[in-house]
C-alpha cells in the first residue's frame, strides 16, 4: 500500500464548477500535512498548508481528519489558470523529516 | 537570483555511463533534499541533508546512487554506471529549519538513459 494515495482524475470541469481532491496516509504518526501544485513540465509548489481546525486561502479549502487518515481539498470558483496537477503530501512523524507525495490528481478546467 | 538552480536542465547518456547534477540551494537555506519524478508519478524521496550532514536515504538509493554536500552549500547527486530506469526527473529542493517546512524546488534535471 502506497503511503500517500490520491485519486489521479483527470478531472475535467466547466470555469466556475466546485471540485474536491481527497488524499488517504497510511501511517497514523504522520504530523505535517500540505498540499502542492505542480503545472506541466514545472517543478512542484507549495499551495497550502492543512491543519486539523481546517483552513482556507481564498478559493482553496483544506481539510484533515486524522481519525480516518484522510486530507481534502477544494476548489471553489474554479479558473482556467488552476489547470494543474494537486499533490497531496505529508511528513511522515517519527522524527522523519522528508515529505512524503502522492501521484497527483490532475485537474483541467475548460471554459 | 533568490531560488534553487539546478545544472544541467538535460542530460542524455548512454547505458553504463555515469552523470553527476549539481543542486545551488537559496543561500540561507539549511535543509537540501533530492528527489525523483517519473511521469504520472509525484516526486519520490532519495535523500536529504541538514548543512552538510546526510540524514536519511531511501531504501530506493541503490549504491550506484550518491549525494554530498561537503560545505552545506551546494550538492551534487552522481549516478554510476546508469541504466534505463534511471531515467526521470530529478529534483532538488532546500528549506529553512526548523522555521518551515515548505520546500522550494528547482526546475530539475531531466535524465534520459538511452
Amino acid at each position: 500500500r502506497k503511503e500517500v494515495e490520491q485519486d489521479p482524475g483527470p478531472f475535467n470541469v466547466p470555469e466556475g464548477a466546485t471540485v474536491a481532491f481527497n488524499c488517504t496516509y497510511s501511517n497514523s504518526a504522520s504530523q505535517s500535512f500540505f498540499w502542492y501544485r505542480q503545472d506541466c513540465r514545472k517543478e512542484p509548489k507549495l499551495l497550502m498548508s492543512v491543519y486539523s481546525s481546517g483552513n482556507e486561502d481564498g478559493r482553496f479549502t483544506a481539510q484533515l481528519n486524522r481519525a480516518s487518515q484522510y486530507i481534502s481539498l477544494l476548489i471553489r470558483d474554479s479558473k482556467l489558470s488552476d489547470s494543474a496537477t494537486y499533490l497531496c503530501v505529508v511528513t511522515p512523524g517519527g522524527g522523519y523529516n522528508k515529505l512524503i507525495f502522492g501521484a497527483g490528481t490532475r485537474l483541467a478546467v475548460h471554459p | 537570483d533568490t531560488g534553487v538552480s539546478q545544472d544541467p536542465r538535460h542530460k542524455i547518456t548512454k547505458r553504463g555511463q555515469n552523470v553527476t547534477f549539481r543542486c545551488d540551494p537559496i543561500s540561507e537555506h539549511n535543509r537540501l533534499y533530492w528527489y525523483r519524478q517519473t511521469l504520472g508519478q509525484g516526486p519520490e524521496f532519495l535523500t536529504y541533508f541538514q548543512n552538510e550532514a546526510q540524514l536519511e536515504k531511501s531504501r530506493l538509493l541503490s549504491d550506484r546512487f550518491s549525494a554530498e554536500r561537503p560545505k552545506g552549500s551546494f550538492s551534487t547527486l552522481e549516478i554510476q554506471r546508469t541504466e534505463q530506469g534511471d531515467s526521470a526527473m530529478y529534483l532538488c529542493a532546500s528549506s529553512i529549519q526548523p522555521r518551515n517546512e515548505k520546500l522550494f524546488f528547482g526546475s530539475g534535471t531531466q535524465l534520459s538513459v538511452l
